[in-house]
């Protein structure tokens, strides 16, 4: 069974522009999350999407924004970019919409802000 | 404010003997943990996890013990393996509301020395 992918894996981009990353979850797995990771915040949630519905969200500025499509592939996009956007992004799948299952995180895509 | 903390934020032990990762948690609404590993450059690995209706967990050489009263988990590897050098992530979750959104500690970077 594949893994969870992400792409691009490395990415480099200047402050104001926008960007998208995407993610395949595991075939079957139809809830995908968003993490960050950077070394100050740690691993923080920023939103997970079960049947193309944004079901959770966490505490990040209206500039990150996510969708999933119908076969459960998933797109996060971060407009106007800061240099604190510099982080890992990674993304997780799961079957269902419970953390009673486990998730399977992706190797995540390195975004550098210059 | 951070709900899930790891004080240590590295531990160095011998090859064969006790590993002990800490984690402590303030909020009363989470009822899952885990437990993840994580490699440089890949994403997190799952390990271990605690439902909040019990007080441990074992899978091989992994264990997980839970005080709901202390509101403080640990991850114990016994024998240590060079193998196991890595950085160890402490999650938490309010499944019943929360769904798949995990809040994780900042990590503990684990190095078994030969």
């Amino acid at each position: 069974k594949a893994g969870v992918t992400q792409t691009p894996r490395y990415l480099i981009k200047t402050r104001g522009q926008q960007v998208t990353l995407s993610c395949s979850p595991i075939s079957g797995h139809r809830s995908v999350s968003w993490y960050q990771q950077t070394p100050g915040q740690g691993l923080q949630f920023l939103f997970e999407y079960f049947s193309e519905t944004q079901r959770n969200k966490g505490n990040f500025p209206g500039r990150f924004s996510g969708r999933q499509f119908s076969n459960s592939r998933s797109e996060m996009n971060v407009s106007t970019l800061e240099l604190g956007d510099s982080a890992l992004y990674l993304c997780a799948s799961n079957r269902l919409p419970s953390s009673y299952n486990e998730q399977f995180f992706g190797p995540g895509t390195r975004l550098t802000v210059l | 404010d951070q709900q899930v903390k790891q004080n240590s934020p590295s531990l160095s032990v011998q090859e064969g003997r006790i590993s002990i990762l800490n984690c402590d948690y303030t909020n009363s609404m989470f009822d899952y943990f885990l437990w993840y590993k994580k490699y440089p450059a890949e994403g997190p690995t799952f390990l271990i996890s605690i439902s909040s209706i019990k007080d441990k967990n074992e899978d091989g050489r992994f264990t997980v013990f839970l005080n709901k009263s202390a509101k403080h988990l640990s991850l114990h590897i016994v024998p240590s393996q060079p193998g196991d050098s890595a950085v160890y992530f402490c999650a938490a979750s309010d499944s019943k509301n929360a769904g798949n959104m995990l809040t994780f500690g900042g990590g503990t970077r684990l190095m078994v020395k030969p």
